[in-house]
């Protein structure tokens, strides 16, 4: 089976630019995650989407950091205008979380850095 | 809020035997993952506890005591490949994961 997509894999842009990440899950995933994970630290929790639904979105900033799925299916998330801070992997995972099953299956990342 | 604690790095011989502890603090608790991350790569699934007790996988097992918030991984066999960064993640609800910072394991001959 596919794993998670995610492109493009590595990303420079300069602060105060805007750039796209795209992630395309697993067959048949519903749940959906976008983490942010500096170097040395675990993955944070962004945004978590059920279908084309938002279910968590409480650690994304909101001021310049947008995130959508509407087809239930591949996602996108935007960072407009970026900071030095943002510099870090953007990693997307997926899960079908039925019968127990909550393990999440993770894209193998777009490293951004902003200069 | 949650906190989850793990050593940040850990050295050990080939062939030896490493345990990595993890301790955590948190409501809703509905189990506990453990990851593994190699440099420049995605977290990849090593084990899922929920219930008390010792899930051996091969070379790998897990340990979980829910009263005391306490897990491990013990690796055994040590090899080379096994340097990787270790994350320990608590799941909340259904779907919530929360991370540790990670364990970096060196391996060395």
């Amino acid at each position: 089976e596919a794993g998670v997509a995610q492109s493009p894999r590595y990303k420079i842009i300069e602060k105060r630019q805007s750039v796209a990440f795209w992630c395309n899950p697993i067959s048949g995933h519903a749940t959906l995650y976008w983490y942010q994970q500096i170097l040395g630290q675990g993955p944070k929790l962004l945004i978590q989407f059920q279908n084309n639904g938002v279910v968590d979105d409480s650690q994304l900033p909101k001021d310049r950091f947008s995130a959508e799925r509407l087809k239930g299916v591949d996602s996108t998330l935007k960072i407009q205008p970026a900071k030095l801070e943002d510099s870090a992997v953007y990693l997307c995972a997926s899960s079908f979380l039925l019968a127990g099953d909550y393990e999440q299956y993770f894209g193998p990342g777009t490293r951004l850095t902003v200069t | 809020g949650q906190n989850i604690d793990q050593p940040t790095e850990m050295t050990a011989t080939e062939g030896a035997i490493v345990q990595i502890n993890c301790t955590y603090q948190t409501s809703g608790f509905n189990g506990l993952f453990w990851y593994q991350q190699h440099a420049g790569e995605a977290p990849t699934f090593l084990s899922y506890n929920v219930l008390d007790g010792l899930e051996e996988k091969g070379r790998f097992s897990s340990f979980l005591s829910r009263s005391k918030g306490y897990s491990y991984l013990l690796l055994k066999e040590l090899q080379m490949k096994d340097s990787a960064s270790y994350l320990c993640a608590v799941l909340r609800g259904y779907s919530t994961l929360t991370f540790g910072k990670g364990t970096m394991l060196l391996v060395s001959p």
